[in-house]
C-alpha cells in the first residue's frame, strides 16, 4: 500500500506565485522526503527532512513535517515556468522507500 | 560520472516473453529499488535489497523476480505471470534511510 497520499492531485499557479502541496502518511517514519520527476523521466531528489525535525529550507523550497499530525508540506515560493513537474513525496521506514501519488504542479508563465 | 544507470530506454514483450530490465550503479550504495508507475497511480515498490544476495518483496511483486549477486547490480526480470506489464520501471539506489538517486526509468510495452 502507498504510505504518502499528496494533496491536491493538481495544481495550477501563475509565474511568481507561491506553491503549497501537502503529504499525509500513516505510520511511523525515519524521514521523510521530497521528489520531483519531469514527465517520462526518473527522479530527482530535492529535500529530507528527519523525523525529529520541524522545518528545512533549500532554496526556494521549504518543507515542514508535523509527526503528531503525520503531514508534510512543500512549499515552492516565487514559483517559475521551469518548476512544472509532478512532486511526490516518500517516507523512510522499515528499510523502504514508499512513495504517494503526486502532485501534478503546472506553472504558467 | 557516478550515477545509476537504467537500460533500456524501451522495450517491447511478446505475450508469454520474460524480459529483464537492468540497473547498475557506481555510487557504492547498499540499497537498491524497483518501481512501477502508471498514470495516475504514483510509485509502486516491487522489490527491494539493502544488501548483496538479499532482496525484499514490496507490494507489487506477483510476476516479477529480481536478484543482487553484486553491489552494483539490480536486475529485474518481468515474467510471463504478469498479465498487465506494460509500464514505466524505475530503478533507484540509496545508502540507507537517506536520499535515492533515480535511472531515467524503462518504458515496457506488451505487442
Amino acid at each position: 500500500s502507498q504510505q504518502g497520499e499528496e494533496d491536491p492531485q493538481a495544481l495550477s499557479i501563475q509565474e511568481g506565485e507561491n506553491a503549497t502541496m501537502n503529504c499525509s502518511y500513516k505510520t511511523s517514519i525515519n524521514n521523510l522526503q521530497w521528489y520531483r520527476q519531469n514527465s517520462g523521466r526518473g527522479l530527482v531528489h530535492l529535500i529530507l527532512i528527519r523525523s525529529n525535525e520541524r522545518e528545512k529550507h533549500s532554496g526556494r523550497l521549504r518543507v515542514t513535517l508535523d509527526t503528531s499530525k503525520k503531514s508534510s508540506s512543500l512549499l515552492i515560493t516565487a514559483s517559475r515556468a521551469a518548476d512544472t513537474a509532478s512532486y511526490f513525496c516518500a517516507t523512510s521506514g522499515y528499510s523502504t522507500l514508499t512513495f504517494g501519488k503526486g502532485t501534478m504542479l503546472l506553472v504558467s508563465p | 560520472d557516478g550515477g545509476i544507470t537504467q537500460s533500456p530506454k524501451y522495450l517491447f514483450r511478446k505475450e508469454g516473453q520474460n524480459v529483464t530490465l537492468s540497473c547498475e550503479q557506481n555510487l557504492n550504495h547498499d540499497a537498491m529499488y524497483w518501481y512501477r508507475q502508471d498514470p495516475g497511480q504514483g510509485l509502486r515498490l516491487i522489490y527491494y535489497s539493502q544488501i548483496v544476495n538479499d532482496f525484499q518483496k514490496g507490494d507489487i511483486a506477483e510476476g516479477y523476480s529480481v536478484s543482487r549477486e553484486k553491489k552494483e547490480s539490480f536486475p529485474l526480470t518481468v515474467t510471463s505471470a504478469q498479465k498487465n506489464p506494460t509500464a514505466f520501471y524505475l530503478c533507484a539506489s540509496s545508502r540507507v534511510e537517506r536520499e535515492a538517486f533515480f535511472g531515467q526509468g524503462t518504458r515496457l510495452t506488451v505487442v
